[in-house]
């Protein structure tokens, strides 16, 4: 079975800083890794995944994350916050050859002026 | 890129009434749906996959005669919430993976804010 962990429910940063999201892994089996971003009252739009290629992955709106095998993460990062980045972000992970989703618990992202 | 509709957006309903939610793929085929529900500020919970021609799969603890799926075509689920209850009330997001994807990518619908009177 996999699972994710996100931790921290809340992250607050400053307009222009460094954006850190962590996201911890279990699986049993070679996952491929999803982080997702929800704005209020949307459904989810992907940011990256990774899917066993480069260990790590550029996505959308300049975001990144990195796969590292030996700390089971794929933590997602930013060198500068936008004010646009306020949302809520989901890590989830899926087997190799099964079709089952698992999302970590969300962690809502602020960005202070 | 691929897109998934879900209509409608926003719901109202009295109590003991059904409400049937759509989700389309709109520009590719997918054998495989995917139900979830979202307490707010809360993460997404899978209810059921739904694979097209077949009976869905539900998760421990959702009630199947409560939350009745049909996938009927490559494009098409429904999902019915049967004599709602204001309990029910939530935003049920759909997903489809694309048939020509090998990674296990789920595109999402913008979800449906089901409101139970």
């Amino acid at each position: 079975a996999q699972s994710v962990t996100q931790l921290g429910s809340h992250v607050s940063v400053s307009e222009g800083a460094l954006v850190l999201l962590r996201c911890n892994y279990s699986s049993s089996v070679p996952p491929y890794l999803f982080w997702y971003v929800q704005y209020p009252n949307q459904g989810l739009q992907l940011l990256l995944k990774y899917t066993s290629a480069a260990t790590l992955v550029k996505g959308i709106n300049g975001f990144e994350a990195e796969f590292k095998k030996s700390e089971t993460s794929f933590h997602l990062t930013k060198p500068s916050a936008h004010m646009s980045d306020a949302a809520e972000y989901f890590c989830a992970v899926s087997a190799t050859f099964n079709n089952d989703m698992r999302f970590g618990a969300g962690t809502r992202l602020t960005v202070k002026p | 890129g691929a897109v998934v509709s879900q209509h409608p957006s926003r719901v109202i309903c009295k109590s003991g009434t059904s409400v049937k939610i759509e989700c389309r793929s709109l520009d590719f085929q997918a054998t495989t749906m995917f139900w979830y529900r979202q307490f707010p500020k809360q993460s997404l919970m899978l209810m059921a996959t739904s694979n097209e021609g077949s009976k869905a799969t539900y998760e421990q603890g959702v009630e199947k005669d409560k939350f009745l799926i049909n996938h009927a075509s490559l494009t098409l689920s429904t999902l019915t919430v049967t004599s709602a209850h204001p309990e029910d009330s939530s935003f049920y997001i759909c997903s489809a993976r694309d048939l020509s994807q090998t990674y296990n990518e789920q595109f999402f619908g913008p979800g449906t804010r089901l409101t139970v009177l």
